[in-house]
């Protein structure tokens, strides 16, 4: 069935570093990619999505590209922040079958001043 | 901006309690859908409601539990009979339509204990 392999945290990055989340996924036909993120004490947030092959999804600094040959959508941002601190987590939608959210586990990164 | 408010944030139950969790979706989506993440695992899928119905669930999804939405606002998830290992984090989440982005709540932490 459809899933979704994230990378595993916890990852701890200093002020300013270069960010690289990694996630794969497997499905059958061409989902929909989302990166969410979970602040401390917060629900889920869609941070950017990409909906086809080559779309690259923006937010706030962060960004990820769907490569379908690798089936891929690694999360990155070139200078972190301390309020970058959260969980972020890869997910596909099926399009056209299921209407439910495959989660990877999440990954845990820390920003230190 | 519109959220999806979810009550109440944490709640211990005894085991073989009855417990329903309650959230209000944004007012102009028409999906909703119930998640949940037990500790240090993926967030899951529980259920998907549209139209007054089930129109997906996953095999979590047994007949100890049921959604309801009595009013034009609330969306709820009873549990009939809770055991030990329903303690997780639940999330509530709407979308516009089939197949777009979800908008999640914060959360209802559940322990039974």
């Amino acid at each position: 069935g459809d899933s979704v392999t994230q990378m595993e945290g916890p990852v701890t990055l200093s002020e300013e570093a270069f960010l690289t989340i990694n996630c794969t996924y497997t499905a059958t036909g061409y989902p929909s990619l989302f990166w969410y993120v979970q602040y401390p004490g917060e629900g889920l947030q869609l941070l950017l999505k990409a909906t086809k092959a080559d779309d690259k999804g923006s937010n706030k600094g962060f960004e990820a590209t769907y490569r379908k040959e690798t089936t891929s959508f690694h999360l990155e941002k070139g200078s972190v922040q301390v309020s970058d601190s959260a969980v972020y987590f890869c997910a596909l939608l099926f399009q056209g079958g299921s209407e439910k959210l495959v989660f990877g586990k999440g990954t845990k990164l820390t920003v230190n001043p | 901006e519109p959220e999806v408010t979810q009550t109440p944030s944490h709640q211990v139950t005894q085991m073989g309690q009855e417990v329903i969790l309650r959230c209000v979706p944004i007012s102009n989506h028409l999906y909703f859908y119930w998640y949940r993440q037990i500790l240090g695992q993926k967030v899951e899928f529980l259920v998907s409601f549209y139209n007054n119905e089930i129109s997906e669930k996953s095999e979590i999804f047994d007949d100890q539990f049921s959604v309801e939405r009595p009013d034009g606002s609330n969306f709820t998830l009873k549990i009939r009979s809770t055991k030990l290992e329903d303690s997780a984090m639940y999330f509530c989440a709407s979308s516009p339509g089939r197949n777009t982005e979800a908008f999640f709540g914060q959360g209802t932490r559940l322990t039974v204990v």
